[in-house]
């Protein structure tokens, strides 16, 4: 079946690190790659997308590319700050007039910063 | 332009009560989804609406939960009797063109 697997958090990180958070999916067919972001208190963001092998999402300094031949998806960001404490979700799916779109995600990763 | 609005944030009930929990999307969007997040696990599609219409409801767990969607606008989810598996957080999503969801806070449902 269709899943997701990312890696376990908490990631805790001091200020201006550099962050990955490794994601790689298991998918019948050709997905759309996504990552959701949760900040506190909040109901989960679109932070970037992919939708073809190689295409790059970018989005507030974050980037992730779709590499179809590992199947992964990881999430990094040059220099991490305070503000990007969140828990992280990938997620894929399967959008198209046939397909259920539904989104499949990840247990989610929870990243601390510390100043 | 106002967001995906849930309610209520949070609902604590007792085990083989009933709870329904309410979504508003944003305004024209047709696509509805409801989600939930068991206890640190991932979160989970239940189910998608069209309009008023069902579209996909693989993922509903069990006829505990019935979900409706009168007049393609807000949509609610009942759980009746809930049990205590049922716990965790509950997400509403709307999409215009289903290119893009937009999420609501979430519902954290407690049953005890």
């Amino acid at each position: 079946g269709n899943s997701v697997t990312q890696m376990e958090g908490p990631v805790t990180l001091s200020e201006e690190a550099f962050l990955t958070i490794n994601c790689t999916y298991t998918a019948t067919g050709y997905p759309s790659l996504f990552w959701y972001v949760q900040y506190p208190g909040e109901g989960l963001q679109l932070l970037l997308k992919a939708t073809k092998a190689d295409d790059k999402g970018s989005n507030k300094g974050f980037e992730a590319t779709y590499r179809k031949e590992t199947t992964s998806f990881h999430l990094e960001k040059g220099s991490v700050q305070v503000s990007d404490s969140a828990v992280y979700f990938c997620a894929l799916s399967f959008s198209g007039s046939y397909n259920t779109d539904k989104l499949i995600f990840g247990t989610g990763t929870r990243l601390q910063v510390f100043p | 332009e106002a967001g995906v609005t849930q309610f209520p944030s949070h609902s604590v009930i007792e085990k083989g009560q009933t709870v329904t929990l309410r979504c508003d999307p944003i305004s024209g969007h047709d696509n509805l989804y409801w989600y939930r997040r068991v206890m640190g696990k991932e979160i989970k599609f239940l189910l998608h609406f069209v309009k008023e219409s069902k579209q996909d409801e693989s993922g509903m767990p069990n006829n505990r939960f019935l979900a409706e969607r009168t007049g393609g606008t807000y949509s609610t989810l009942k759980v009746q009797p809930a049990e205590l598996e049922d716990s965790g957080v509950y997400f509403c999503a709307s999409s215009q063109d289903r290119s893009r969801q937009f999420f609501g806070p979430g519902t954290r449902l407690t049953v005890l």
